[in-house]
């Protein structure tokens, strides 16, 4: 079992949805959860950073997290075509530089 | 404001030949640097990081290797490139310390032929 899973999609919406993004992991140590936004052939940019359980917004973004399901999601609500990327979702426990962990990536596209 | 810089954007490399790729960071100092390398369909697999000049940390056996000269570059090489290595290569940075923010810079597309 991957420590980090997410569907890789691809995943398409029309302009103006509401768009669900998920990662699930096992291992429970880890307490730090980011998305990053990744265009193609460019750097990931961190979208959101949050740490523990609950939620966070951030303009059109909500990243949400479940400790007790090891469950994570990012909401995008009014979707834009400027939004297809394809989203990474990342979690650390926080003790080493070394032990961050990365999803493959949910490729979005929004449709005008 | 922080910025990183990597070069180039993308190279094409017959296979046995030497690499060299660059990453500076501009407005911090001393941060901790990072390569990663990106498969397609795969999560982003960490290559090596760097706390200080010299620190290197290997996460992968390979034939790639990593230097740090100086307090903000970053350099990553190989010596003979294989068909394997062949991928997106990343350079990232973080303030030094534990749970920090990581910013990627814009990627290395290489293909070994």
């Amino acid at each position: 079992q991957k420590e980090v899973e997410q569907d890789p999609g691809p995943l398409s919406v029309p302009e103006g949805a509401i768009v669900s993004l998920n990662c699930t992991y096992s291992n429970s140590a880890f307490q730090y959860f980011m998305w990053y936004r990744q265009y193609s052939r460019k750097g990931p940019e961190l979208l959101m950073y949050t740490y523990s359980s609950g939620n966070k917004e951030d303009g059109r973004f909500t990243a949400q997290v479940d400790k007790s399901s090891k469950y994570i999601s990012l909401f995008i609500r009014d979707s834009q075509p400027s939004d297809s990327a394809t989203y990474l979702c990342a979690m650390s426990v926080g003790r080493t530089n070394n032990d961050m962990r990365f999803g493959a990536g949910t490729r979005l596209t929004v449709k005008p | 404001s922080q910025t990183i810089h990597q070069w180039p954007a993308t190279l094409v490399q017959p296979v046995g030949s030497p690499l060299s790729l660059e990453c500076t960071v501009e407005g911090t100092s001393n941060p901790n640097l990072y390569w990663y390398r990106q498969a397609a369909g795969r999560g982003l697999q960490l290559l090596f990081y760097s706390v200080g000049i010299g620190q290197i940390s290997s996460e992968v056996p390979q034939n790639l290797s990593a230097s740090r000269p100086q307090d903000r570059q970053f350099i990553l090489s190989s010596k003979k490139l294989l068909l394997s290595d062949s991928g997106f290569y990343l350079c990232a940075w973080s303030r030094t310390g534990l749970n920090e923010k990581l910013f990627f810079g814009s990627g290395t597309q290489l293909s070994v032929l």
